[in-house]
């Protein structure tokens, strides 16, 4: 069983819908939880960065953790065509030198017109 | 543009071969990390390594090798290729040593087919 679980999709909504990106996770020692969005032949690029149980709030984007369900999800409101990428959660340990990040294999999104 | 680079952007090379990857971090940042993103796994972390010092080793097999020069740059080593070492290879680059709060930047990868 995979420390990440992320459903691969791919999932297709059409614009202005409300997307709903979700990954649990088996290592309760996971503290920081983190989105990156990846385009097509991109590197991954941070989105999203959390540390505490509940909701954070980033303009069109809010990033919600539940520790005792080992759950997180990414909303996405008023989706856009240039929202279609994949949508990888990420994962670390605590501080000090725990600097590797365990991700889920990506939720592929469309947004379509 | 994240301000990391990768060279080369694709290569293609025969199964028991050897291939570097290189990497140049962000200016100013001490911290390199290499990942491998591949259909089935996704992506994985490899190595991170700290003002040319190794700090964490992930899933890296022992046909890999890495290292970080003075000038911070960094090289992945890939020697006897495998079918299955075919994958997208990430750099990416930190300001500090590592810790949860610093965002990791992503290069653009080195897009590895091995036939």
């Amino acid at each position: 069983q995979k420390e990440v679980e992320q459903d691969p999709g791919p999932l297709s909504v059409p614009e202005g819908a409300i997307v709903s990106l979700n990954c649990t996770y088996s290592n309760s020692a996971f503290q920081y939880f983190m989105w990156y969005r990846q385009y097509s032949r991109k590197g991954p690029e941070l989105l999203m960065y959390t540390y505490s149980s509940g909701n954070k709030e980033d303009g069109r984007f809010t990033a919600q953790v539940d520790k005792s369900s080992k759950y997180i999800s990414l909303f996405i409101r008023d989706s856009q065509p240039s929202d279609s990428a994949t949508y990888l959660c990420a994962m670390m340990l605590g501080t000090g030198t725990a600097s590797k990040l365990t991700f889920g294999t990506g939720t592929r999104l469309q947004v379509t017109l | 543009d994240s301000g990391v680079t990768q060279t080369p952007k694709h290569l293609i090379t025969a199964t028991g071969q050897r291939v570097t990857l290189r990497c140049s971090p962000r200016s100013g940042d001490l911290s390199v990390y290499w990942y491998q993103q591949s259909l089935d796994q996704g992506l994985q972390f490899l190595i991170h390594y700290y003002n040319g010092e190794e700090r964490a080793k992930g899933n890296i097999l022992e046909r890999f090798s890495a290292q970080q020069f003075p000038d911070l740059h960094s090289e992945l080593n890939l020697s006897s290729l495998e079918l299955g070492d075919s994958a997208l290879y990430f750099c990416a680059s930190s300001v500090g040593g590592g810790t949860a709060q610093e965002t990791q930047y992503f290069g653009p990868g080195t897009r590895l087919l091995v036939l």
